[in-house]
């Protein structure tokens, strides 16, 4: 199986702070990493897919990077609504494993 | 607008099956460019991906689970299920059901049901 490890697993921030999650994978995947965000009682949401493509309908504040085992997501200016938990997934091979997920919490 | 509906028991016995359906409405569970499969998390933990379908009866599964699962179709009804056996209270968790997109260069999960809380005790 791939492993996906996130980094940090929780960060404090502030609205209009500039934060990014990174996202490691055991092996090389391309750019088939997907970022989804989760809010408490709810289901994921898709956010960036294929590393960088923003998913339909997501503010364009978020932003992903990377290729190979090395990832990002970006949240340029962090809004209320975006405090949640942000998880990556690898889409490259089965198991479609995910990341340990990174909440974001209120500073 | 696509959407997905998980049903079953919310309660399983250990050492039972755990059996949940879910029912897309929206759209055709029949098409090339989709797939669709499930994906659980335990209380207060991460996501884990239990397997998937695809359109030409493809399955998939994570092998950690593999002896235990099944995941199959029924384009009749428009729904797909999930069936886990041997269940232990480490199967306790909400289980989604999605459709995973894999018409472009690279598949997402782009549609979720809103889970079900499946808890396995006596």
């Amino acid at each position: 199986d791939i492993q996906m490890t996130q980094s940090p697993s929780s960060l404090s921030a502030s609205v209009g702070d500039r934060v990014t999650i990174t996202c490691r994978a055991s092996q090389t995947i391309s750019y088939y990493l997907n970022w989804y965000q989760q809010k408490p009682g709810k289901a994921p949401k898709l956010l960036i897919y294929a590393a960088s493509s923003l998913q339909s309908g997501v503010p364009s504040r978020f932003s992903g990077g990377g290729s190979g085992t090395d990832f990002t997501l970006t949240i340029s200016s962090l809004q209320p609504e975006d405090f949640a938990t942000y998880y990556c997934q690898q889409s490259h091979s089965t198991p479609k494993t995910f990341g340990q997920g990174t909440k974001v919490e209120v500073k | 607008q696509l959407q997905l509906q998980e049903s079953g028991p919310g309660l399983v016995k250990p050492s039972e099956t755990l059996s949940l359906t879910c029912t897309v409405s929206g759209g055709s569970i029949s098409s090339s460019s989709y797939y669709w499969g499930w994906i659980r998390q335990p209380p207060g933990k991460g996501l884990e991906w239990i397997g998937s379908i695809y359109f030409s009866g493809s399955t998939y599964y994570n092998p950690s689970l593999k002896s235990r699962v099944t995941v199959s179709v029924n384009p009749s009804k428009n729904q797909f299920s999930l069936k886990l056996t041997s269940v232990t209270a480490a199967d306790t968790a909400v289980y989604y059901c999605a459709r995973g997109d894999s018409s472009g260069y690279s598949e997402k999960i782009d549609y979720w049901g809103q889970g079900t809380l499946v808890t396995v005790s006596s």
